[in-house]
């Protein structure tokens, strides 16, 4: 499975914009980069998932590089609940998610 | 619609006793995950089953550990003479029946928190 980095810890504020990096430069072809989180005493959620064009649904973007050795998670309007680990996970078919430490989230009020 | 389900949320457990978590998985769902979280650590992949098989079974423990999805009821994963590294949340996630090429969503369920004494 490629691996991942994320940074550790990420804090940002209310009502603001979040970007989550994730770096994967051993990315392969087939690979579809996805990201779930976990709030807190929860399981993990499922936030988006792309291959190479940005994606947009209504919890978050993905805009992906255009050599695919990296992308980003954005939050555009970042609450409260909104504060949990982010996981970025590179899938090539295989059916389980291989999790990373993920990106530790904090929402300031 | 229901999400998945588990129970129990909590199972306390001696050394020695044995643990059964179950998990029932979304409706319309085949296909069955069973990921474990050590304290303070990441989620790790332990096995994934479809309906009375099991089809990836990478991430179990030789020993002790064993999971099953019979045709009817939920899916158990059951873990014989615990000892206090078992210790951990167990996570069940479910998925529809595979599409060729499609990445399919997994959903989990809230988790069981089992503690080893």
């Amino acid at each position: 499975d490629a691996k991942t980095t994320q940074p550790n810890s990420m804090e940002s504020n209310e009502e603001e914009p979040v970007h989550l990096p994730c770096n994967h430069s051993t990315i392969s072809g087939t690979d579809y980069i996805h990201w779930y989180r976990q709030l807190p005493s929860q399981g993990p959620e499922y936030v988006i998932h792309g291959l190479t064009s940005n994606v947009n649904n209504r919890m978050a973007s993905l805009a992906i590089a255009e050599d695919r050795k990296s992308s980003t998670l954005i939050l555009h309007r970042a609450t409260l609940r909104d504060a949990a680990v982010y996981y970025c996970i590179l899938r090539d078919g295989a059916q389980k998610l291989v999790f990373g430490q993920g990106t530790r989230l904090t929402i300031n009020p | 619609n229901a999400g998945v389900m588990q129970n129990p949320r909590h199972l306390v457990r001696r050394r020695g006793q044995e643990a059964r978590l179950r998990c029932s998985p979304m409706k319309g769902h085949s296909h069955v995950y069973w990921y474990r979280q050590l304290p303070e650590e990441g989620l790790k992949f332990m096995v994934y089953l479809q309906k009375e098989n099991i089809i990836d079974e990478s991430g179990m423990p030789k020993e002790r550990f064993s999971a099953e999805f019979p045709k009817e009821g939920p899916s158990i994963l059951r873990i014989q003479q615990v000892v206090r590294g078992d210790s951990a949340a167990y996570f069940c996630a479910s998925s529809p029946k595979r599409t060729s090429g499609v990445q399919e969503t997994q959903y989990f369920g809230p988790g069981t928190r089992l503690l080893v004494l």
